[in-house]
């Protein structure tokens, strides 16, 4: 059964301090997203990659933060410095998108929960 | 600017009756909605979708309603059974089901079946 595989599971880190999340996409998509989850705003996009090469990074904190795919088995996400407002769930998603194929969704990794203190 | 609202945060249905989920939105570009189902410590996962062109789409005890002129979009559980337990979430795109843009989420609904 394919998955998007997320590591750390969890992490917890003092305020200035660098994260670097890590993301494995189901082998094959050529989509990868990043998704926050916070209680007062539910999913907020990040980031997000098409073959690699990024296509929206918007919803992201330019200053601290930064998105890459080196290769396409990891996508990674970076906060430099980390700010205690950062603690949240990260989600990284992939799914692979053809044209006139529809998608049916993305498949979600477990998510990495910060907390930056 | 919240694009795809989902005004209520929980909802409580016995097993066996009908749960339906709300979700409304403001973007008329979104032209595909999906509603993804998600329990604690897991990450999302996707239910159902539904393409503008039509109006309903069916998958089992899952449907799925779209009213274009009223931007609004429901997820009906027929019956609704204790494992539905979970927070649902609205999730809308534009340009279609194969552009592969991404997903403006709402806030998410906790749906709880009591036995």
């Amino acid at each position: 059964d394919a998955r998007v595989t997320q590591t750390p599971r969890h992490k917890v880190t003092e305020m200035g301090q660098e994260v670097t999340m890590r993301c494995q996409p189901i082998l094959g998509h050529n989509t990868v997203f990043w998704y926050r989850q916070t209680m007062m705003q539910g999913l907020e996009l990040l980031a997000y990659f098409r073959n690699r090469a990024p296509l929206d990074d918007s919803g992201m904190p330019k200053d601290r933060f930064s998105a890459e795919m080196p290769d396409a088995t990891l996508a990674t996400l970076k906060i430099q410095p980390s700010e205690p407002r950062d603690s949240a769930v990260y989600f990284c998603a992939s799914g692979l998108v053809r044209k006139q194929a529809p998608t049916y969704g993305y498949t979600f990794g477990s998510g990495t929960r910060l907390t930056v203190v | 600017d919240q694009q795809v609202k989902q005004n209520s945060p929980s909802l409580s249905v016995q097993e066996g009756r009908i749960s339906i989920l709300n979700c409304d939105y403001t973007n008329s570009m979104f032209d595909y909605f999906l509603w993804y189902k998600k329990y604690p410590a897991e990450g999302p996962t996707f239910l159902i979708s539904i393409s503008s062109i039509k109006d309903k789409n069916e998958d089992g005890r899952f449907t799925v309603f779209l009213n274009k002129s009223a931007k609004h979009l429901s997820l009906h559980i027929v019956p609704s059974q204790p494992g539905d337990s979970a927070v649902y979430f609205c999730a809308a795109s534009a340009g279609g089901e194969t552009s592969g843009s991404r997903l403006t989420f709402g806030e998410g609904t906790q749906l709880t079946v009591n036995p």
